[in-house]
């Protein structure tokens, strides 16, 4: 079946901007997660997203950065005013649900760079 | 706050050579661990996962690994490599149960199987 799949999958921006990700979980996944993965600091976790319940914001490292989740599907991360250290993969994972036993299943990914 | 420490950053082998990644986990109550693979240009994949049970878990490509408790650990080891399995490793950890839902991952282990 159709795995996660994210869009652009790349996206070079000028330092200032704003810029929209998207992700398209697989369907039927409930749960939606967002990490970033960049040089020297590895994946780190930005926000989660589980059925209709309030976001989890915890990981957003500055409130440049805000997620949304329409209809429990697609969910788009934006940056804005986009600062080079923001340059990273972003990720976005997907899974049942399932409270610590739910497998996670990652997209592609969108490369960011910020000039 | 769970840590999760890959010792390796970059092994380098010949093919046929026997390979074995260490993961060591910090949290004090019961995980889920998971290791993932990300080959060169791909996204990340999952490679095996540990729930409960045997604790020597089996994985797609002749990968295995084994949870040892006491030491904390959930090292992943494979008899013979070959060059299809240069890529980047990650190793990955969530409490399980409850509500939790962030996985923690290592910095990850580059792998380079030379011909």
């Amino acid at each position: 079946g159709a795995g996660v799949s994210q869009s652009p999958s790349n996206k070079v921006t000028e330092k200032g901007k704003d810029v929209e990700l998207r992700c398209d979980p697989i369907s039927g996944h409930t749960a939606l997660y967002w990490y970033r993965q960049s040089l020297g600091q590895g994946l780190e976790f930005l926000i989660y997203f589980q059925g209709n319940s309030a976001p989890d914001k915890s990981g957003l490292p500055s409130d440049r950065f805000s997620a949304e989740r329409t209809g429990g599907s697609v969910s788009t991360l934006t940056i804005q005013r986009t600062q080079q250290e923001d340059s990273a993969v972003y990720l976005c994972a997907s899974s049942t649900g399932l409270a610590g036993g739910g497998t996670q299943y990652f997209g592609p990914g969108t490369r960011l760079l910020v000039l | 706050a769970q840590s999760v420490s890959q010792h390796n950053h970059h092994v380098i082998l010949s093919e046929a050579a026997s390979l074995e990644l260490g993961c060591n986990y910090s949290y004090g109550g019961t995980v889920n661990l998971f290791w993932y693979v990300q080959y060169p240009g791909q996204h990340l994949q999952l490679l095996l996962k540990y729930f409960s049970g045997d604790p020597l878990v089996k994985g797609i490509k002749g990968f295995e690994a084994e949870f040892i408790k006491s030491k904390f650990s959930f090292n992943l080891r494979k008899p013979s490599v070959q060059w299809s399995d240069t890529a980047e490793y990650f190793c990955a950890v969530i409490p399980s149960g409850g509500s939790n839902y962030k996985l923690t991952f290592g910095k990850g282990t580059l792998l380079t199987v030379n011909p």
